[in-house]
């Protein structure tokens, strides 16, 4: 069965502090991969999607990019935070219909 | 740039009542899913509509696909308190592509 790990699963971290989120697929080949961002209790944001290794397509300009070394890894970055980073985060798979990971709660202080 | 709007944002009903959250867009969709996602984790699909006017039940809750394939509707009956949580919407093409989100409902059922 396909699953999907994503981890940490919260984290707080201060203003100008590197970002390095990971999420792994296992159960499938070539996934398509996505990285959402959730305001509490709202819709999901896309901010990046891969349809396979090193290829990367960004949806909205922000402080935070991503890459995927290998084809079950897709992993979010940023140099320095923003407040305005802080938020929910979601990795997903696509099979027709997402699998999302468990997310993780970024607070940036 | 396709949107998908739904309503309402907020409902809060007691145990039993009956609910009908919409889904609607002014693009069409090869595909609608529905998700619903508790505090805390990911969205977990619930179903997925693919022919204009299909209706698919799930135990209390039917699901209805528009005609035109441009909206959707979730009706729940004889809600429970396990009910709760947030219901996504959203529209997409082929196997595979991207999603377009609705903002949610953000269902509660009072016990």
């Amino acid at each position: 069965s396909q699953t999907i790990h994503q981890w940490p699963a919260t984290l707080v971290q201060p203003v100008g502090s590197p970002l390095s989120l990971e999420c792994t697929v296992e159960g499938t080949s070539n996934p398509n991969l996505y990285w959402y961002r959730q305001a509490a209790g709202r819709g999901l944001q896309l901010l990046f999607y891969s349809v396979g290794i090193g290829q990367i397509s960004s949806e909205v300009p922000q402080n935070l990019s991503a890459s995927r070394p290998q084809d079950r890894q897709f992993i979010l970055s940023s140099k320095k935070l923003l407040l305005s980073d802080s938020g929910f985060y979601l990795c997903a798979h696509a099979n027709y219909g997402y699998t999302f990971g468990s997310g993780t709660r970024l607070t940036v202080v | 740039t396709q949107l998908l709007e739904q309503s309402p944002q907020f409902l809060s009903i007691q145990e039993g009542e009956n609910l009908t959250v919409y889904c609607n867009s002014s693009s069409v969709f090869s595909s609608l899913q529905w998700y619903r996602q508790e505090p805390g984790e990911g969205p977990v699909l619930l179903v997925t509509v693919v022919t204009g006017g299909e209706v698919k039940k799930l135990k209390r809750l039917t699901f209805q696909f528009g005609d035109a394939r441009k909206d959707s509707s979730l009706h729940i009956t004889a809600a429970q308190p396990g009910d709760t949580g947030l219901y996504l919407c959203a529209g997409g093409g082929t196997s595979g592509s991207r999603l377009t989100f609705g903002e949610g409902t953000q269902l509660t059922v009072n016990p």
